[in-house]
């Protein structure tokens, strides 16, 4: 069991760009949520996926972000458009059921120029 | 809407003191409620998880309390260490994890 891995680490690109972050979850776990965190706040909610299906958007989520997690293994977040709002830190977490405990990753950190 | 409150936001304390943390939220209907810790620019580490019928968890010097019917729950950090520094979230467990803004601990040597 390695944890859950999300990647890239660190990602910059200018205004406008599209990005795409990777969460790979803990094997088994059939959840997987991602959150957004801004500095000095705590995580915000954004979507979550029992198994393949995606059970709950977050009106934080505009129709520039797009979530999946194809046959229910890994997960990928994609923003369109990026926008200097958008600069932020990107957590995924996996858990086996909805009261298991939940395990983060390390996050995507992500900077809009 | 489930609503995560911690007090205090920072907390600056010589080593050796006792820690209090405190949390509360709005709405009793959950499953659990987990203690994580961040250190700054990484992700979150797990602390503690107390499930909604617990009314509380220990590891090693670290204590969790939870009372859901007053929605309120306090981390204890026993003989604080410059290391303990980091802060501190609170999360609520009702199918997802709602949080709070956090508490910013510092132990001065």
């Amino acid at each position: 069991d390695t944890g859950v891995s999300q990647d890239p680490r660190h990602k910059i690109t200018k205004r406008g760009q599209n990005v795409t972050f990777r969460c790979d979850p803990i094997s088994e776990h059939n959840r997987l949520y991602w959150y957004r965190q801004t500095l000095g706040q705590g995580p915000e909610f954004l979507t979550y996926f029992q198994n393949e299906a995606q059970l709950e958007k977050s009106r934080l989520l505009s129709d520039r972000f797009s979530a999946e997690r194809p046959k229910g293994s890994f997960s990928t977040l994609e923003i369109q458009r990026t926008e200097q709002g958008d600069s932020a830190m990107y957590l995924c977490a996996s858990s086996l059921e909805v009261d298991e405990k939940l395990f983060f990753g390390s996050g995507t950190q992500l900077s809009v120029l | 809407k489930q609503e995560v409150t911690q007090i205090p936001a920072a907390l600056s304390v010589p080593e050796g003191e006792n820690l209090v943390l405190n949390c509360s939220f709005t709405d009793s209907a959950i499953y659990n409620l987990q203690w994580f810790r961040q250190d700054p620019g990484k992700g979150l580490t797990s602390l503690l998880l107390i499930q909604s019928s617990q009314r509380e968890q220990t590891s090693g010097r670290l204590n969790a309390s939870l009372d859901k019917s007053s929605g309120r729950s306090t981390l204890y950090i026993a003989a604080s260490q410059p290391g303990d520094s980091a802060t501190y979230l609170c999360a609520v467990n009702d199918y997802k994890l709602s949080f709070g803004a956090g508490t910013t601990v510092t132990v001065r040597a």
